[in-house]
C-alpha cells in the first residue's frame, strides 16, 4: 500500500514562515493536497493539485511538489493558523492521507 | 451555500449493521462524485469509499470492502454508507465529501457523524 509520512508536529514563531513536508514514493507523479483540521472541526482544504489554493485561503498559503516531498508553506503565520495538516494524494484509484502535522504558532 | 450534513451514527454492536446518509445541497449534486472518510483515534484519516456521479462505479478502502455498500440518490441529493458486519475498529467519525470533477480533489466535507462499534 502507498504511504504518505509527515512530522508530527511543527512549532513555529508568530510572523515566521511554516513548513511542513509529506513524504511519498515518486509523490511528484501524483497530485497533492493539503487540508488544515482545527479542533472538534472537520477538514479544510487549503491547497490542491499541489499549489492551488481554493477561493478564501490566504495567500499566505502555498504548495509545492518535487520528487518525493510535497511542502505546505504557510508564510506570516498566524495563530489562526493552528491545528492539524494533513496531506493527501490518490493512489491507483485509493485516497492515502498522511498521518497529520500538528502546526504550533509559538 | 454548499452543504452536507451527515446523520445515522450513534451506538452498534459488534457484528451489527448501520446505514449513514449525507445530504447535500447548493450545488448540482447528480455533476459530482462522493466519498466517505472516516477519522479514527488509531489511524487517523482513512478513505473509506467513493461513488461515481451516476451512481454506475463504486470502490471501496480493503478495510471495509464487502461490508460496506455506498450508494445515492440523485433524485433527493442524497448518499448512504450502509454499514455491515461492524467491528471495532469502524469506530470513527465519519465525514461525507465531495470530489471536484476531473482529478477527485476533495474539497467540500460535512461535520461527520460519529459510529461507535462496542458491546
Amino acid at each position: 500500500s502507498y504511504d504518505l509520512t509527515q512530522p508530527p508536529s511543527v512549532s513555529v514563531s508568530p510572523g515566521q514562515t511554516a513548513t511542513i513536508t509529506c513524504s511519498g514514493e515518486e509523490l511528484t507523479e501524483k497530485n497533492v493536497c493539503w487540508f488544515r483540521q482545527r479542533a472538534g472541526q472537520s477538514p479544510l482544504l487549503v491547497i490542491y493539485q499541489d499549489f492551488r489554493r481554493p477561493s478564501g485561503i490566504p495567500e499566505r498559503f502555498s504548495g509545492s511538489n518535487s520528487g518525493n516531498t510535497a511542502t505546505l508553506s504557510i508564510t506570516g503565520t498566524q495563530a489562526v493558523d493552528d491545528g492539524v495538516y494533513f496531506c493527501q494524494a490518490w493512489d491507483s484509484g485509493i485516497a492515502v492521507f498522511g498521518g497529520g502535522t500538528r502546526l504550533t504558532a509559538l | 451555500d454548499v452543504q452536507l450534513v451527515e446523520s445515522g451514527g450513534g451506538l452498534v454492536q459488534p457484528g451489527q449493521s448501520v446505514t449513514l446518509s449525507c445530504a447535500a445541497s447548493g450545488f448540482s449534486f447528480a455533476s459530482y462524485w462522493m466519498n466517505w472518510v472516516r477519522q479514527t483515534p488509531g489511524r487517523g484519516l482513512e478513505w473509506v469509499s467513493r461513488i461515481r456521479s451516476d451512481a454506475t462505479f463504486s470502490s471501496y478502502a480493503d478495510s471495509v470492502r464487502g461490508r460496506f455498500t455506498i450508494s445515492r440518490d440523485n433524485a433527493m441529493n442524497t448518499v448512504h454508507l450502509q454499514m455491515n458486519s461492524l467491528r471495532a475498529e469502524d469506530t470513527g467519525v465519519y465525514f461525507c465529501v465531495r470530489s471536484l470533477v476531473g482529478d477527485g480533489t476533495m474539497d467540500v466535507w460535512g461535520k461527520g457523524t460519529t459510529v461507535t462499534v462496542s458491546s
